[in-house]
């Protein structure tokens, strides 16, 4: 079975960091190329990051570039976002998940982890 | 960047009732979108990709049509877990972007 599993949110104040983690497993990690979308509360769905199988790809939505990066470690089964420079307007669910490029396609989310940022 | 705009907002319908929502993109995307099935706390779900493509396990009573900038998702009958909200993607290119969402509700 393909679960997602996020970790790693939680309360940061303005201006601080934080790293979320997605656990994968069931399927062949290293062949997905992973996405991380973020939903603010009562607010609708928001895309904000992309990377390729090897990390050789990578987009930032203009919300959170310079700030966030994405990465990944295949040996680990594991996607990663380091979050800097926080701010309240960060405060959001954040998902990982499959990518709707991906074919054959399949579809995959987390359960998201919660990132408040508040002082 | 490509800007879905997804109609209407909300949605007022009743058990049985076949209902149509709307996505327009600002530019061309091909067949390049998928309609998403989110309730509340919960992460979303896919019901079509490649805009016609029912995902597996979703039942046929949902159906989508379009291609270029106009796009549907229809369910022909409506049952009680069918209300939740509604997204339209497009991944024609980055960034990805949604539609505003469509809340389906009880009438």
């Amino acid at each position: 079975e393909v679960q997602l599993v996020e970790s790693g949110g939680g309360l940061v104040q303005p201006g601080g960091s934080l790293r979320l983690s997605c656990a994968a497993s069931g399927f062949t990690f290293s062949r997905y190329t992973m996405n991380w979308v973020r939903q603010a509360p009562g607010k609708g769905l928001e895309w904000i990051s992309y990377i390729s199988g090897n990390s050789v790809t990578i987009y930032y939505a203009d919300s959170v570039k310079g700030r966030f990066t994405i990465s990944r470690d295949n040996a680990k089964n594991s996607l990663y976002l380091q979050m800097s420079s926080l701010r309240a307007d960060d405060t959001a669910v954040y998902y990982c998940a499959s990518d709707p490029r991906q074919r054959p396609f399949e579809d995959h989310w987390g359960q998201g982890t919660l990132v408040t940022v508040s002082a | 960047d490509i800007q879905m705009t997804q109609s209407p907002s909300s949605l007022s319908a009743s058990v049985g009732d076949r209902v149509t929502i709307t996505c327009r993109a600002s530019q061309g995307i091909r067949s390049d979108l998928g309609w998403y099935q989110q309730r509340p706390g919960k992460a979303p779900k896919c019901l079509m990709y490649a805009a016609s493509s029912l995902q597996r396990g979703v039942p046929s009573r949902f159906s989508g049509s379009g291609s270029g900038t106009e796009f549907t998702l229809t369910i022909s009958s409506l049952q009680p877990e069918d209300f939740a909200t509604y997204y339209c993607l497009q991944h024609n290119s980055y960034p990805i972007t949604f539609g505003q969402g469509t809340r389906l509700e009880i009438k």
